[in-house]
């Protein structure tokens, strides 16, 4: 059984350029939490989804942020227009029926 | 308030001896609780969850839970220098659609040889 996979692993993005993140949750797993996490800093929660579903987004930055996470494929965490803020590692965890979230290896995104 | 606190660290102990880690919660509805311990440059490992009141205990880990004063520990016994880690506190109030996993901002352990 797989764990939660993201790819890519390091993204480089030029201010302006779009940033898309995905993440692939173990199966079995139909709720996936993004975070965000600056280096030295805790875990940001950003949005918790389910599939086709967006049940909190309440940590999600209201312009240029958006995730999805459709009934096949992947989650999308999607950042338009990247700025050097933007720059930061980014988790996506899944979440059995039991409880806890298992996460993935993490995109570490670099905005230059 | 922050919805998770963590005592703050660095947090050093010697080899042997024991770790205690602190986390306060600010939700009364929060029904379940997760540590996980992340070392730098990884992701974060899920090591121990507790649900009931009182202690849990996983090899060296013990966890434990007090709802009524919303806090939960965790301690580490025998430490190992492959113990120095980030040792993060996690609260999810599992309610009927709010399964929304909140952390604090981790405890830094050093284990000296």
């Amino acid at each position: 059984n797989a764990g939660v996979m993201q790819n890519p692993r390091h993204l480089v993005r030029r201010r302006g350029q779009e940033a898309r993140l995905r993440c692939s949750p173990m199966k079995g797993h139909s709720h996936v939490y993004w975070y965000r996490q600056l280096p030295e800093e805790g875990l940001k929660f950003m949005v918790y989804l389910q599939k086709e579903n967006i049940i909190d987004e309440s940590g999600m930055p209201k312009e240029r942020f958006s995730a999805e996470f459709p009934k096949e494929g992947p989650s999308i965490l999607r950042i338009q227009q990247v700025v050097r803020g933007d720059s930061a590692a980014y988790f996506c965890a899944s979440s059995p029926p039991g409880g806890g979230a298992f996460f993935g290896q993490g995109t570490r995104l670099t905005v230059v | 308030q922050k919805e998770v606190e963590q005592n703050s660290g660095p947090l050093s102990v010697p080899e042997g001896a024991i770790a205690s880690l602190n986390c306060t919660y600010s939700d009364r509805v929060s029904q379940s609780f997760f540590w996980y311990r992340q070392y730098s440059g990884k992701s974060p490992e899920l090591i121990m969850s507790i649900y009931s009141n009182g202690d849990k205990e996983d090899g060296r880990f013990t966890a434990q839970l007090n709802k009524a004063s919303q806090y939960v520990s965790l301690l580490i016994r025998d430490s190992q220098p492959s113990d120095s880690a980030t040792y993060l506190c996690a609260v999810s109030p599992r309610a009927a659609n709010d399964y929304k996993l909140s952390f604090g901002a981790g405890t830094t352990v050093t284990v000296r040889a």
